[in-house]
């Protein structure tokens, strides 16, 4: 298995709080993205990376930020989470710089009430 | 194929049968077809890819076939394993934009003994 950590694993936490999601790899892959997966919707990204410093949006960017300032790490920011962020996060990577995930993080479950 | 709502479509085959998963997708300007699975409290995980400019592709007990006419695409493992029972999902790539991924919302693949 390809190593990608994240962390927590799960976290609930109140309406209005800052939270940070962390991705760690240790393939020192180029590419790493930060989805989101809930019911009733396939996968969706909210941003990714290609390189350190390197980050664009994705289609559900709004109310997320993300840093990468090192190779390995890839941290999800919520700066004041509301109820629709309630959701499963993946963190994934690719090693072609190319276009499409090849390995999944197993996910943080995330609950803001 | 493609589910409505939050109940996905399950498909139930007895081991050491051959399963077919089926995606439909809308886009015509997609140019990378890819299947993913994902097992319960896992994240996904890359399966196989086809281009666009291709009908079949094959891997190991799987082969991915494509239908450019009516947009179907389809996923087939052959002999069926009880550890092939997970939600299977396709994604389709934009030509247009190559960071951004269609996902499907998955079939469930369920594997009686």
């Amino acid at each position: 298995d390809a190593g990608i950590t994240q962390s927590p694993r799960h976290k609930v936490t109140e309406t209005g709080t800052p939270v940070t999601l962390r991705c760690h790899q240790t393939e020192n892959h180029r590419y790493m993205y930060w989805y989101r997966q809930d019911p009733g919707h396939g996968l969706r990204l909210i941003h990714y990376s290609y390189g350190v410093k390197d980050t664009d949006k994705g289609e559900v960017s709004d109310g997320y930020s993300v840093s990468r300032s090192k190779t390995e790490d890839f941290l999800l920011t919520l700066e004041s989470a509301t109820s629709s962020q309630t959701s499963v996060y993946f963190c994934a990577i690719s090693e072609t710089g190319g276009p499409w995930p090849q390995h999944f993080g197993d996910g943080t479950r995330l609950s803001i009430l | 194929g493609e589910s409505v709502g939050l109940h996905l479509p399950t498909l139930s085959v007895q081991e050491g049968d051959n399963s077919i998963i089926n995606c439909a997708y809308s886009n015509s300007a997609s140019d990378y077809f890819i299947w993913y699975k994902q097992e319960s409290g896992k994240g996904p995980q890359f399966i196989i890819d086809i281009r666009s400019n291709m009908d079949k592709r094959q891997g190991q007990r799987v082969t991915v076939l494509l239908n450019k006419t009516v947009k179907h695409l389809s996923l087939q493992i052959a002999a069926t394993q009880p550890g092939d029972s997970a939600v299977y999902f396709c994604a389709e790539r934009d030509r247009h934009s190559a960071s951004k991924l269609t996902f499907g919302t998955g079939t469930r693949l369920q594997v009686t003994l």
